[in-house]
């Protein structure tokens, strides 16, 4: 069965800096897909970002970027300039390229942003 | 466009009794997904329907909870006899076809008294 661990229950960081949230995960599967979801106080789960585990090229989506290591089985998040607005919980995620339709969290990162 | 809506809200009720939540997913999308998220077990999913058919209910904690779609613009999700420990977050979401996003409604917070 797949699992997906965020090791770092809770971050810290300061508006305008970077940060960077963890995500490892196991599968034997080949091809899947991985996700990084948002929820922020309101609970509304908002996708931030997404990669094909077939594509070499790291995603991004403006100030979002991913660090994706098949081999290893890591699927880092990078948040560059960070804003107030990005303080919220992070949730890693895996899908299967398979049948089945089934998302995977992880246990979230809670990320704070300081002024 | 309309995202997915979820009714009610909140909903506390007391142990023992029946809890129907509602969701009605973007129309047009062929998937529908029902999830729960509590502290201790985060973010769970519990059964997910394609084209109003249910494809895996594995996720159903017991046979106290049920889902239903009788079309494709409405999903039920009940709980009877409800439990204390049925207390969480439910949310619904919805997807176009199985390799596209999943669009989350707000959830429904559930307290079991």
């Amino acid at each position: 069965a797949q699992t997906v661990t965020q090791s770092q229950p809770e971050m810290s960081v300061q508006e305008a800096e970077t940060v960077t949230l963890s995500c490892t995960y196991d599968t034997s599967e080949s091809d899947y897909y991985l996700f990084w979801y948002k929820q922020p106080p309101s609970r509304q789960m908002i996708l931030v970002i997404r990669q094909e585990a077939y594509k070499q090229q790291n995603a991004t989506e403006n100030r979002f970027s991913v660090n994706f290591q098949k081999a290893a089985k890591s699927f880092s998040l990078k948040i560059s300039d960070s804003q107030l607005g990005d303080a919220a919980m992070y949730f890693c995620a895996y899908r299967s390229a398979g049948a089945t339709n089934k998302l995977i969290f992880g246990t979230g990162t809670l990320l704070a942003v300081q002024p | 466009d309309a995202g997915v809506i979820q009714s009610p809200r909140h909903e506390v009720t007391e142990m023992g009794q029946e809890v129907t939540l509602r969701c009605k997913p973007i129309s047009g999308h062929d998937y529908l997904f029902w999830y729960r998220q509590t502290m201790m077990r985060g973010l769970e999913l519990l059964i997910y329907f394609n084209n109003n058919v249910p494809i895996d209910d594995s996720g159903m904690p017991e046979d106290r909870f049920s889902a239903k779609m009788p079309n494709a613009s409405f999903s039920t999700l009940k709980i009877q006899p409800s439990e204390p420990r049925d207390s969480a977050v439910y949310f619904c979401a919805s997807s176009r076809g199985s390799y596209n996003e999943q669009f989350f409604g707000p959830g429904t917070r559930l307290t079991v008294l």
